[in-house]
């Protein structure tokens, strides 16, 4: 049971707009930066947003990340097919001095 | 370009000893701004940080594997290596390597990853 909480699913259809969201505690998700990783099948994680609200080099502008308060989301506009993915929110934890997941939310575009 | 690429037995027999290596080319271990470690994920579930390394030798362990897991790195070859003790099923995963960014205070992404290890405990 991880200490950062995701939903286990969410769907959208093509073009539309989905949100994943991301909860923890005061010593992970509240205090320090979210990234999030996107899970293809059969491939290793990869970095989508780190920092909040960044996207690296190569990731579309269809991927974003906030953190307005003591959570965090991803919103996923213009749905495409190819992101059909797992995807997992982490953050630094203080009291065990290394990254926490969130247990993974499993996106399929219907 | 970084890469990371992990290498190892892929079957271990239950209650040895899982010796894993990673070999980063491309970039060095030895820089300070980075963190080095190893997370899993069992089949069909999620990913667990298992631990992570500073290249002056600070090591980081989940506190769960924290009395079965060694962390080293060998500096000269730019490798990572992760040992686990005492392997049960429950060590069945595929085994990751990736660098962490380390930040003033805390660790920030982890922006490279390989491509994974299958790892599997027999009895």
């Amino acid at each position: 049971q991880s200490v950062v909480t995701q939903p286990p699913s969410a769907s959208g259809t093509p073009g539309q707009r989905v949100t994943i969201s991301c909860s923890g505690s005061s010593s992970n998700i509240e205090s320090n930066y979210v990234s999030w990783y996107q899970q293809l099948p059969g491939t290793a994680p990869k970095l989508l947003i780190y920092r909040n609200n960044q996207r690296p080099s190569g990731v579309p502008d269809r991927f974003s990340g906030s953190k307005p308060g003591t959570s965090a989301s991803l919103a996923i506009s213009g749905l495409r097919s190819e992101d059909e993915a797992n995807y997992y929110c982490a953050a630094w934890d203080d009291s065990l001095s290394g990254w926490v997941f969130g247990g993974g939310t499993k996106l399929t575009v219907l | 370009q970084l890469q990371l690429q992990e290498s190892g037995p892929g079957l271990v027999k239950s209650s040895e000893t899982l010796s894993l290596t990673c070999t980063v080319s491309g970039g060095s271990i030895s820089s300070s701004r980075d963190y080095w470690g190893w997370i899993r994920q069992p089949p069909g579930k999620g990913l667990e940080w298992i631990g992570s390394m500073y290249y002056s030798g600070t090591t980081y362990y989940n506190p769960s594997l924290k009395s079965r897991v060694t962390i080293s790195v060998d500096t000269a070859k730019n490798q990572i290596s992760l040992k686990v003790t005492s392997v049960t099923a429950a060590d069945t995963a595929l085994y990751y390597c990736a660098r962490g960014i380390r930040g003033r205070y805390s660790g920030y992404e982890l922006d490279y990853w390989g491509q994974g290890i299958q790892v599997t405990v027999s009895s």
